[in-house]
C-alpha cells in the first residue's frame, strides 16, 4: 500500500515558467513532509520541508504548500531553471519517527 | 553541508558470493543510519535502521540474515548482502541523520548499483 503517492511520473516545463509537483498521502498520522531532489548517479538531496502545523513554507524559488484536509502537498518552483531538471521525491514521517516514507518520484525536465 | 559517502558506487558479483557496501558520514557523527533499496521507477524502500552500537531494526519482509548491517562507529555503517542472487540486483542507498541539525532530515549517499550475475 503506497502511503505517499506521486501520480505524475514526469513533468516538462519551459525555463522561466512555474513547475508544480504534486504529492498525495493516505496516512493521516503524517505530520512532517520533505522534498528531495535527485540527479542521476547521485543520492537525493534535501530541498525543503513543512510541518503539519503550517500550510506554506518558502525558500527562495521553492515553495511547499500543504493541504491537510485533502492530504495533499505541492512543490512550486518559480522560475524554473534547466538546472532544476531532476527527479523530485516527496517524503513523509509521523509522530517524531525517524523513518521517512517516500513517493515514487517525479522526473522534472526544464527546457531552455 | 553534511556529506555522506558510499563505496563502492558500482559492483558486479557472481551469484552465491557476498558483497559489502560501506556508508560513511564525512563531517558529522551519525547515531542513526538508514539503508534503502530502490528498484527502477520505484520509490526508495527502507530496508533497515542502523543505530551505532546496537542491532539494526529491519523492516517487515527484509531478511536480516541476508542483509547484514553493522554500525560499528558513529561515522560508518556497512551493509553486507550475503549469498547474493540475481533478484538482489538493485540500487542500494544509505542515509544518515545529523541529530544536531534535524530530527527528520536525512543526508543521502550517492548509492551503490549492485548487479548479481
Amino acid at each position: 500500500d503506497q502511503q505517499v503517492k506521486q501520480n505524475s511520473p514526469s513533468l516538462s516545463v519551459q525555463e522561466g515558467r512555474i513547475s508544480i509537483l504534486n504529492c498525495d498521502y493516505t496516512n493521516s498520522m503524517f505530520d512532517y513532509f520533505l522534498w528531495y531532489k535527485k540527479y542521476p548517479a547521485e543520492g537525493p538531496t534535501f530541498l525543503i520541508s513543512i510541518s503539519s502545523i503550517k500550510d506554506k513554507n518558502e525558500d527562495g524559488r521553492f515553495t511547499v504548500f500543504l493541504n491537510k484536509s485533502a492530504k495533499h502537498l505541492s512543490l512550486h518552483i518559480v522560475p524554473s531553471q534547466p538546472g532544476d531538471s531532476a527527479v523530485y521525491f516527496c517524503a513523509a514521517t509521523e509522530g517524531g519517527s525517524e523513518k521517512l516514507v517516500f513517493g515514487k518520484g517525479t522526473k522534472l525536465t526544464v527546457n531552455p | 553541508g553534511a556529506v555522506v559517502s558510499q563505496h563502492p558506487s558500482r559492483v558486479i558479483c557472481k551469484s552465491g558470493t557476498s558483497v559489502k557496501i560501506e556508508c560513511r558520514s564525512l563531517d558529522f557523527q551519525a547515531t542513526t543510519m538508514f539503508w534503502y533499496r530502490q528498484f527502477p521507477k520505484q520509490s526508495l524502500m527502507l530496508m533497515a535502521t542502523s543505530n551505532e552500537g546496537s542491532k539494526a531494526t529491519y523492516e517487515q519482509g527484509v531478511e536480516k540474515d541476508k542483509f547484514l548491517i553493522n554500525h560499528a562507529s558513529l561515522t560508518l555503517s556497512t551493509l553486507t548482502v550475503t549469498s547474493a542472487h540475481p533478484e538482489d540486483s538493485s540500487f542500494y542507498i544509505c542515509s544518515a541523520r545529523d541529530p544536531s541539525v534535524s530530527l527528520y532530515e536525512q543526508y543521502f549517499g550517492p548509492g551503490t548499483r549492485l548487479t548479481v550475475t
